[in-house]
């Protein structure tokens, strides 16, 4: 199976700062990654796909990028409503999820 | 508006099985392949496996192979999640999620809680 290795674990930041998560293949996954943000109580929600598309309703202040086995998720100014654990997903050959950034507030 | 509705919660003695279900309404069933994710107390999630409903087929992750069993029932656009052999590990919610236009998980159940218990 391919591993994806998320780091890091835990992101501290505030409101109004840049986050910037990142998510490691094992091999190759070419471009087909996405994020998802996870709430307690809630299912996730896709975020960005192929890499670097951003799902519909997604605003614009959440950004991904790379390719091959390096990606970054990026989000520009921290909303409140943005802390949550949020975990890449390759699909490219028997799925697998990173194993999460909780990103909280400091 | 796709959605999916999954069944209720469920407790379960250890060495028994567990049958989810995944229904779709609002949308075309068989468009559209279905994952099972799960997410186990205080752990990431963890892909289970997926139907594609055109080729009738199925693709288990390694781990649960033997112990999975995903199945769909067309003519009530409802897809199964059994597993068997239960063990206290197998506590967790179980999400279905749709493959949307990209192939990725674009539309999610709520989710359904499995607790394993002597």
């Amino acid at each position: 199976d391919i591993v994806l290795t998320q780091s890091p674990a835990t992101l501290a930041l505030s409101p109004g700062d840049r986050a910037t998560l990142s998510c490691r293949a094992s091999e190759s996954v070419f471009s087909y990654l996405a994020w998802y943000q996870k709430k307690p109580g809630q299912a996730p929600r896709l975020l960005i796909y192929d890499a670097s598309n951003r799902a519909t309703g997604i605003p614009a202040r959440f950004s991904g990028s790379g390719s091959g086995t390096d990606f970054t998720l990026t989000i520009s100014s921290l909303e409140p409503e943005d802390f949550a654990v949020y975990y890449c997903h390759q699909r490219i050959r028997s799925d697998t999820f990173g194993q999460g950034t909780k990103l909280e507030i400091k | 508006q796709v959605q999916l509705v999954q069944s209720g919660a469920e407790v379960k003695k250890p060495g028994s099985s567990v049958k989810v279900s995944c229904k779709t309404s609002g949308g075309s069933f068989g468009s559209y392949a279905l994952s099972w994710v799960r997410q186990a107390p205080g752990q990431g999630l963890e892909w289970m496996g997926r139907f594609i409903p055109i080729l009738n087929t199925t693709s288990n992750a390694q781990k649960f192979q033997g112990r999975v069993a995903i199945t769909a029932d067309t003519s009530t656009n409802t897809a199964y999640l059994e597993l068997t052999s239960l063990r206290s590990e197998d506590t967790a919610i179980y999400y279905c999620a749709r493959y949307g236009g990209y192939y990725y998980l674009d539309v999610w159940g709520e989710g359904t809680a499995v607790i394993v218990s002597s």
